[in-house]
């Protein structure tokens, strides 16, 4: 079955701080993986994907095949990271997102 | 450019009636998926379209039922509506066929009395 796993309904941390948001995934095949964030009344956007292999606004992620994981990290937590964050798997090479269940971050000053 | 447009942004329906929901995706974008988003089950995916095709469908009954127009337009429809069809719908268009960003739209509120 194909399933994306998000264990935190909401992770709270203050200024400054690392922050990991976790994600496992389930699937047999090769995964395609996103981190999807929406931001207090804007649109669902993409942070970043696993193939593009880039940071943005200091977000990083990396694909673990052994432990099936995609978990989002940033060294240095800022207020305006504040957001609903949603780890995604596209499996199948069509555009059908499968989401988890999400992860709030509330950085506080 | 413009981003995606869901119209209407909120709909208020009752209980077996049926509702047309509307999506315009980004200028280019071929392909159009539909997601319901509720607190309960979170995002769930309804249905994909590529050039008018229906390529993939989710876990939802067949009350359910989607289009694509030559212009890329999708709609949605849902028939004999329920309590728990109650939700968000949320649009997203992709430029390619497969992996690629999807872009959503602000998504229509719908509530079922």
């Amino acid at each position: 079955a194909q399933r994306v796993t998000q264990p935190e309904k909401l992770l709270s941390v203050f200024k400054g701080a690392p922050v990991e948001l976790k994600c496992n995934y389930s699937y047999s095949g090769s995964p395609e993986l996103f981190w999807y964030v929406q931001y207090s009344r804007q649109r669902l956007q993409l942070l970043l994907r696993h193939i593009s292999r880039e940071s943005i606004k200091g977000f990083t992620a990396d694909l673990n095949k052994g432990e099936t994981s995609f978990h989002l990290k940033k060294p240095f937590a800022q207020e305006e990271d504040s957001a609903m964050y949603y780890c995604a798997l596209n499996a199948g090479g069509y555009n059908k997102l499968i989401f988890g269940a999400g992860t709030r971050l509330a950085v506080h000053p | 450019k413009a981003g995606v447009t869901q119209t209407p942004r909120y709909l208020i329906k009752t209980r077996g009636q049926q509702v047309t929901l509307s999506c315009s995706p980004i200028s280019g974008h071929r392909s159009v998926s539909w997601y319901q988003q509720t607190p309960g089950q979170g995002l769930q995916f309804l249905f994909e379209y590529f050039s008018e095709t229906q390529r993939n469908k989710g876990n939802f009954p067949g009350r359910f039922s989607g289009r694509q127009f030559s212009n890329s337009r999708s709609e949605m429809n849902v028939s004999t509506l329920e309590l728990g069809d109650s939700a968000l719908y949320l649009c997203a268009s992709s430029y390619s066929s497969g992996g690629s960003e999807a872009f959503f739209g602000q998504g229509t509120r719908l509530t079922v009395v």
